[in-house]
């Protein structure tokens, strides 16, 4: 259903860390820069990652980004209760000529 | 700082039309892109359209080419979205996002969102 494909959840004790991971295509993550968003509950999504890794500036350095072929990964460590929300990944692809997200990924700190 | 305000959303036939806008400030309006971007309820985002800074094309993802058509006026800062031939299908929160950087394809600042309703 989506091109690029994430877990539909992953948890984790507070404290600990867990990444989510982002599969696409030589036409999408392959050759272009991924974003994250965190969408926290009602409210609009907000930029975690852009371009691959970097951080924009006011998000923790317990988020972290990372590509390699046509996969990414986000890194959350140090986990606290407030990080519960739906995280997406998503970026260009030059054979569809349209932004692609992730079908998102639901984030429960038990 | 950015703000992105959208306005416009309610409750349509199908078959009907609705015209969203979307009002910017806190950044240069006119030196960015601007997207649309819709999220069906309780589901994923989904790109709807991309007008860049100057408003000399449009792009829109397949599931409204031929219904929805983006459009600027960077006198008023502000974006739209002509949604016409609306579809059951076609509710959603759609949010206004300003591109990150020009040629990035993508964005940082969104909007708070307006609800779009199509039920007879």
């Amino acid at each position: 259903q989506f091109v690029l494909t994430q877990p539909p959840s992953v948890s984790a004790a507070p404290g600990q860390k867990v990444t989510i991971s982002c599969s696409g295509s030589s036409s999408n993550i392959g050759n272009n820069y991924v974003f994250w968003y965190q969408q926290l509950p009602g409210t609009a999504p907000k930029l975690l990652i852009h371009d691959n890794n970097q951080r924009p500036s006011g998000i923790p350095d317990r988020f972290s980004g990372s590509k390699s072929g046509t996969s990414a990964t986000l890194g959350i460590t140090g986990l606290q209760t407030g990080d519960e929300a739906d995280y997406y990944c998503a970026t260009w692809d030059f054979a569809l000529s349209a932004v692609l997200f992730g079908g998102g990924t639901k984030l429960t700190v038990l | 700082q950015v703000q992105l305000v959208e306005s416009g959303g309610g409750v349509v036939q199908p078959g009907g039309s609705l015209r969203l806008s979307c009002a910017a400030s806190g950044f240069t309006f006119s030196s960015f892109a601007m997207h649309w971007v819709r999220q069906t309820p309780g589901k994923g985002l989904e790109w709807v359209a991309f007008v860049p800074y100057d408003g000399s094309s449009k792009h829109y993802g397949d599931s409204v080419k031929g219904r929805f058509t983006i459009s600027r006026d960077n006198s008023k800062n502000t974006v739209y979205l002509q949604m016409n031939s609306l579809r059951v299908e076609d509710t959603a929160v759609y949010y206004c996002a300003k591109d990150f950087r020009a040629g990035s394809g993508l964005f940082d600042y969104w909007g708070q969102g307006t609800l779009v309703t199509v039920s007879s």
